[in-house]
């Protein structure tokens, strides 16, 4: 079954910085992938999602990469400002058969240093 | 509009004891997914529900079940709550079925606590 990983459980980084979060999966490739926020004691909030035939994605401030052959998603965050502060998920499709259980990765908990 | 409403938001039960919570989607979403969150397991994916039917079914065993009504509201059961069941419970919406990988709107989650 698809696994997911996101690289590391905590991000420190100073204000102003790109902060860049990776999402590896370890199974087929999935035809999209989606990035979420999430705030402590708040449920997931939607940001961007991605489709296997689309190398980038861009909103605001954010971006989003997706590279089949290496089975990774970069998500960066430029000009980054304290209130980005969160927890970020990234989600797949649980499988073929499954597409509908979207699975999520274990987040990647963001701080950005004043 | 409103998002999607979870009730209740804390609950506290006892070992043994069942409990349901409560999901109600966005307007016109037909399609209500929940999913349990805890540290060390991190967001799991439950089950889907769609047009009243369950869609999709994560590794949880019978004591979780759910239904789905006609207006689209969900709710889920957990019968004989054992301590492993504390969680935060979040259960998100969408238009259509999630294979069209639409985006889902999470609510606010109930946090269960099991004594």
């Amino acid at each position: 079954s698809q696994k997911i990983e996101q690289n590391s459980e905590a991000l420190n980084i100073q204000e102003g910085k790109t902060a860049t979060l990776t999402c590896n999966y370890t199974n087929y490739s999935p035809a999209y992938l989606q990035w979420y926020r999430q705030d402590p004691g708040r449920g997931p909030v939607f940001l961007l999602l991605i489709r296997e035939n689309e190398k980038e994605k861009r909103k605001e401030r954010l971006k989003v990469t997706f590279d089949t052959t290496l089975k990774q998603s970069l998500f960066h965050i430029t000009a980054s400002q304290p209130a980005d502060s969160a927890t970020y998920l990234c989600a797949l499709p649980g499988g073929y058969s499954s597409a509908s259980k979207i699975i999520f990765g274990s987040g990647t908990r963001l701080s950005i240093r004043p | 509009k409103a998002g999607v409403t979870q009730t209740p938001r804390y609950l506290i039960k006892t070992r043994g004891q069942q409990v349901t919570l409560s999901c109600s989607p966005i307007s016109g979403h037909r399609s209500v997914s929940w999913y349990q969150q805890t540290p060390g397991q991190g967001l799991q994916f439950l089950f889907e529900y769609f047009s009243e039917t369950q869609r999709n079914k994560g590794n949880f065993p019978g004591r979780f079940s759910g239904r789905q009504f006609s207006n689209s509201r969900s709710e889920m059961n957990v019968s004989t709550l054992e301590l492993g069941d504390s969680a935060l419970y979040l259960c998100a919406s969408s238009l259509v079925r999630a294979t069209t990988n639409t985006e889902a709107f999470f609510g606010q989650g109930t946090r269960l606590t099991v004594v």
